[in-house]
């Protein structure tokens, strides 16, 4: 299995200010995704994250809105920038653990609460 | 990623055995049938997975239909600790396997 914190855990941010979540693994693994949860909604995958390469954003997010670095196996960070009230969400990172069991399966962290006002 | 179609919300009595049903009629031959849950406040979690056979472990049991087009978590003795969304995903064979998570069944465990 794989461990993983983030940092803050929750924040409550001003509107127009950015703010830098923090996902730390346990282990080395290829692939980081970052999911938003927006209040009583399910999981959307913003990006997959790979070390070494830009990350790859899905439909409907971009990288000047959610920057994201990938410095190593085990760390990556997703910026919230510009943030309005809309933002106002839970941020969760997950490894895809191909590497770490005989089948995909998926660790999540356990998410950042994030309130806009 | 196949479509699912699960209840949204279910409820079931305090060690009594719960059973979540998932459609997933489009499934092709090579797909596998997925569960997750997510307790409140955390991170979802995985259960179990199957590809025709029905599997069990220490979570839970996973029956799927022979033809494949439908499946059911079953949780043999619910406890209050499993009030959670449960949620049926069958991704796309092949490549990285990314969840993608639907709305999923609301089980809330009752005294």
């Amino acid at each position: 299995s794989a461990v993983i914190s983030q940092k803050p855990s929750r924040d409550i941010c001003q509107r127009g200010t950015s703010l830098t979540i923090q996902c730390q693994v346990d282990s080395q693994v290829t692939m980081m995704f970052w999911y938003r949860q927006q209040p009583g909604q399910s999981l959307t995958l913003i990006a997959t994250a790979n070390q070494g390469s830009e990350a790859t954003y899905e439909s409907g997010f971009v990288i000047d809105k959610f920057p994201i670095s990938r410095p190593n196996l085990t760390f990556s960070t997703l910026t919230v920038s510009n943030m309005s009230p809309e933002d106002s969400s839970i941020y969760l990172c997950s490894v895809e653990a191909s590497g770490l069991a005989n089948y995909n399966e998926q660790f999540f962290g356990p998410g950042t609460r994030l309130t806009v006002l | 990623d196949a479509k699912t179609t699960q209840p949204p919300s279910m409820d079931c009595a305090e060690g009594r055995a719960a059973n979540l049903p998932c459609n997933h009629s489009t499934i092709s031959g090579n797909e596998y049938v997925y569960w997750y849950r997510q307790i409140h406040s955390q991170g979802p979690q995985y259960i179990i997975h199957g590809l025709k056979n029905n599997e069990t472990n220490e979570m839970a049991s996973l029956i799927i239909t022979e033809d494949r087009k439908s499946s059911t978590l079953i949780l043999p003795h619910a406890t209050l600790r499993d009030t959670a969304v449960y949620y049926c995903i069958v991704p796309q064979p092949g490549g990285s396997y990314i969840p993608t998570f639907g709305r999923g069944t609301s089980l809330i465990v009752h005294p």
